[in-house]
């Protein structure tokens, strides 16, 4: 089966801290997403990927940068963590424009 | 601007019956992919169906299927012979240049 990890479940961190949350799929898929999920907002895009070193913003890329050096990799930081980033983050990968994605389960990132 | 609008926030069905969630949706192109995702409690996103703007067949996938209405702007997804297994968000969703824009999400819940 096809798999998409990352890398954590549930995350606490500390508000100031650097985070990285890690994604990896083993699908060899050149498309990588990054999303967040809040109660009655629904999914949102952070940034995405079409290839290993490129990197685009989605709808909400303030306080976050991502890295993809290596194409199964697909990393999503947060400089400087804040409550308001308290969420659901979900990765996902897909071979090309017109597939459904391949999500992750999930990492809860709770900022105290 | 593109949007997805899922306009039942909750929704409830009888085991054994059938439901239906809406969602309609915004584009100015005439070729694209829409999608319905289910995530249920244990957070995996998971790909249920997914149509061709360009195709007039509606898509099937055992019990569950669509009706897609491409002038209304309107995908909605039928449940037939609900379980209790259905019970989850289920997210509608539209492709357009690489990335997937969501709704915000229905919660089903499936009363024995």
């Amino acid at each position: 089966d096809v798999k998409v990890t990352q890398s954590s479940r549930y995350l606490v961190k500390r508000t100031g801290e650097k985070v990285f949350l890690e994604c990896v799929q083993d699908m060899d898929h050149e498309n990588m997403f990054w999303y967040r999920q809040d109660p009655g907002l629904g999914l949102r895009l952070i940034y995405f990927s079409y290839d290993v070193k490129m990197k685009e913003k989605g709808d909400i890329p303030e306080g976050y940068s991502v890295s993809r050096e290596k194409k199964e990799r697909f990393s999503l930081i947060l400089e400087s963590a804040s409550t308001n980033q308290t969420s659901m983050y979900l990765c996902a990968s897909r071979v090309w424009a017109n597939y459904g994605y391949t999500f992750g389960s999930g990492t809860r990132l709770t900022v105290v | 601007a593109q949007t997805v609008t899922q306009s039942q926030p909750e929704m409830s069905v009888q085991e054994a019956e059938t439901v239906t969630l809406s969602c309609t949706y915004d584009t100015s192109e005439s070729d694209y992919y829409l999608f319905w995702y289910k995530q249920p409690p244990s957070r995996q996103m998971i790909l249920v169906i997914r149509q061709e703007a360009y195709k007039q067949q509606n898509a099937t996938e055992n019990r569950f299927s669509v009706n897609f209405q491409k002038a209304a702007k309107s995908f909605s997804l039928k449940i037939s012979d609900s379980q209790l297994g259905d019970a989850a968000m289920y997210f509608c969703g539209l492709n357009r240049d690489d990335k997937i824009i969501f709704g915000k999400g229905t919660r089903l819940h499936i009363l024995p």
